[in-house]
């Protein structure tokens, strides 16, 4: 059975910090995404990933690939409130279904 | 251009009975996914459809079941009602089906309680 693992589960950190959200999966997959999901509200994409050394960055939030060692990193730059959110990461190594990761719910402190 | 739409928002229905979600996608879009979201099993694939055809199914009992109209919008419906259904319905709306990155958009959600 294909398993999609994020840690930590949950973050708490302050405002300003660095931190490093690791998404492990367990099959082969070339494609991953990453999403974020406010209280209540829908998911919303963040980046997808097509490549083995794939970066994208957007704001505080930078992203990566080894499909290698089947390993996404989702990497926060001096933190600020409005991160605050849960984020998950998903795969699709067949093209036509996700499976998504346990989710981080990370809440940023003043 | 609009987002992927879902009705009802919020339902709340009692054990034994049946309801229907509905899901309209982004214009242009042929594929829509279902997903079950709760706290003890985070996001779980249902099914998907592309071109009125159900592609890919997950692991859930047939009480849980859907189907594609021509326009692309979806229903998925659930017969007999348990507790255990209370859930975060998401629907996702994607181009196409089985192409590398193709990305999918999520709507608001159904929110069921079954009491």
């Amino acid at each position: 059975e294909l398993k999609v693992e994020q840690n930590p589960l949950f973050l708490s950190m302050q405002e300003g910090k660095n931190y490093t959200i690791y998404c492990n999966y367990s099959t082969t997959s070339d494609r991953l995404y990453w999403y974020r999901q406010d209280p209540g509200k829908s998911l919303e994409s963040l980046f997808v990933l097509l490549s083995n050394g794939a970066v994208k960055q957007e704001g505080r939030l930078m992203a990566s690939l080894d499909t290698k060692a089947r390993l996404s990193t989702l990497h926060i730059t001096a933190a600020v409130h409005d991160l605050s959110a849960t984020y998950f990461c998903a795969v699709d190594p067949t093209g036509n279904q996700f499976y998504f990761g346990t989710g981080t719910s990370l809440t940023v402190i003043p | 251009k609009a987002g992927v739409t879902q009705t009802p928002r919020y339902l709340i229905k009692t054990r034994g009975q049946q309801v229907t979600l509905s899901c309209s996608p982004i214009s242009g879009h042929r594929s829509v996914s279902w997903y079950q979201q709760t706290p003890g099993q985070g996001l779980q694939f249902l099914f998907e459809y592309f071109s009125e055809t159900q592609r890919n199914k997950g692991n859930f009992p047939g009480r849980f079941s859907g189907r594609q109209f021509s326009n692309s919008r979806s229903e998925m419906n659930v017969s007999t009602l348990e507790l255990g259904d209370s859930a975060l319905y998401l629907c996702a709306s994607s181009l196409t089906y089985g192409l590398a990155g193709v990305e999918q958009f999520f709507g608001p959600g159904t929110r069921l309680t079954v009491l």
